[in-house]
């Protein structure tokens, strides 16, 4: 069974700055099958990243991904009041089919 | 544009049953596999179920295998979930989500909640 760890749980930053959120698998896993979701409260999540590092459909190009094996990255070039929010990373495999990370929270410093 | 209605949550007692329908529009349904994923209170999110499309594959977590049932009705251009012998654990918010060929979730419904309480 796969399991995804992200870290650092919480990232405290303002606007303009950069963000870098890790998530490390515990055996290496397809790239093709690594995702990203943004979450705001009350909200469903959003993909952002597919394939590790294709962007989805109507994401702005300050979200990029990256890695492989057992380490994906997610990076926000600088950030804008509405990036302020939970990011969760998913890989699509085999027992269980989903699993997702435990998410890291983006907030305001 | 592609929507995803979740409903029929509600309150309902440990041990009891409901049944979550999911209505899609703006694509062609019976093409995709769907997912179900929920979220607890405060918590993140945790796979449900999976159906292929014409239902030819179905799984469930560990954690639901067995009391809850994946369904669709590609006529009705819907999605179900049947959930049997429900427990204090299984309160969340429920999603019903489309999958694409990356095993992404590339769309999702804004959530149904569930909660499970005397």
């Amino acid at each position: 069974e796969i399991v995804l760890t992200q870290s650092p749980g919480t990232l405290s930053l303002s606007p303009g700055e950069r963000a870098t959120l890790s998530c490390r698998a515990s055996q290496s896993v397809s790239s093709t099958f690594l995702a990203w979701y943004q979450q705001k409260p009350g909200q469903a999540p959003r993909l952002l990243i597919y394939a590790a590092s294709s962007r989805a459909a109507g994401i702005p190009d300050r979200f990029s991904g990256s890695g492989s094996g057992t380490d994906f990255t997610l990076a926000i070039s600088r950030l804008e009041p509405e990036d302020f929010a939970v990011y969760y990373c998913q890989h699509y495999g085999n027992s269980p089919l989903f699993t997702f990370g435990p998410g890291t929270k983006v907030d305001l410093k | 544009e592609v929507q995803l209605v979740e409903s029929g949550g509600g309150l309902v007692q440990p041990g009891g049953s409901l049944r979550l329908s999911c209505a899609a529009s703006g694509f062609t349904f019976s093409t995709y596999s769907m997912n179900w994923v929920r979220q607890a209170p405060g918590k993140g999110l945790e796979w449900v179920s999976y159906i292929s499309s014409r239902s030819r594959t179905i799984h469930y977590a560990d954690s639901v295998k067995g009391r809850f049932t994946i369904s669709r009705d590609d006529a009705k251009n819907s999605l179900y979930l049947q959930m049997n012998s429900l427990r204090a654990e299984d309160t969340a918010v429920y999603f019903c989500g489309r999958q694409d060929a990356w095993g992404s979730l590339d769309y999702w419904g804004q959530g149904s909640l569930v909660t499970v309480s005397s």
